[in-house]
């Protein structure tokens, strides 16, 4: 069977620090692999998606960017992270137009 | 600009009542439509989909309404139960973006013994 797997689960950041985030797909291939954020209060934005390995794609400018090494793998970096980068933060897998099947989320606080 | 759109922020029933939640979209190359259900600090789990070539949906207590005339959709919860409260989120994909899920911004529903 498929499942997700995402890390950490929180963490506390400061200002300015790097960050990653990284998920990863076990039982299955070439999935399409997604990062979506959720502020408080609001919706799952789409950050980014990424069709195979080395492809990306950037729904929103920020600043934030990802990478897919591997291609069950996909990574989410920043070089400096903003107060307004808080935020719960979630991968996800699907094959197809069906429907995706998310991780448990990282809650990322940047103080 | 928010393409898929739940307007209502939050739903209270009783239990053992019917539950609607509703869900308006303005992309008309959405083709395929799905419910999530989140819990607090929790990812999303998949509840229900509908493709649009149907109108209706069933799974269990689960069912999806289609009309895409009126590019809206709607999932009814019969009977509600307290396990239910949760946010459910209406989430649609088509025409690009690798099927990439475009969500609402979802609906809290409370269901009262």
């Amino acid at each position: 069977s498929q499942t997700i797997h995402q890390w950490p689960a929180t963490l506390v950041q400061p200002v300015g620090s790097p960050l990653s985030l990284e998920c990863t797909v076990e039982g299955t291939s070439n999935p399409n692999l997604y990062w979506y954020r959720q502020a408080a209060g609001r919706g799952l934005q789409l950050l980014f998606y990424s069709v195979g390995i080395g492809q990306i794609s950037s729904e929103v400018p920020q600043n934030l960017s990802a990478s897919r090494p591997q291609d069950r793998q996909f990574i989410l970096s920043s070089k400096k992270l903003l107060l307004s980068d808080s935020g719960f933060y979630l991968c996800a897998w699907s094959q197809g137009a069906t429907e995706a099947f998310f991780g448990q989320g990282t809650r990322l606080t940047v103080v | 600009d928010q393409q898929v759109k739940q307007n209502s922020p939050s739903l209270s029933v009783q239990e053992g009542r019917i539950s609607i939640l509703n869900c308006d979209y303005t992309n008309s190359m959405f083709d395929y439509f799905l419910w999530y259900k989140k819990y607090p600090a929790e990812g999303p789990t998949f509840l229900i989909s509908i493709s649009s070539i149907k109108d209706k949906n069933e799974d269990g207590r689960f069912t999806v309404f289609l009309n895409k005339s009126a590019k809206h959709l709607s999932l009814h919860i019969v009977p509600s139960q307290p396990g239910d409260s949760a946010v459910y989120f209406c989430a649609a994909s088509g025409g690009g973006s690798g099927y990439a899920l475009n969500f609402g911004k979802g609906t809290s529903l409370l269901v009262t013994p």
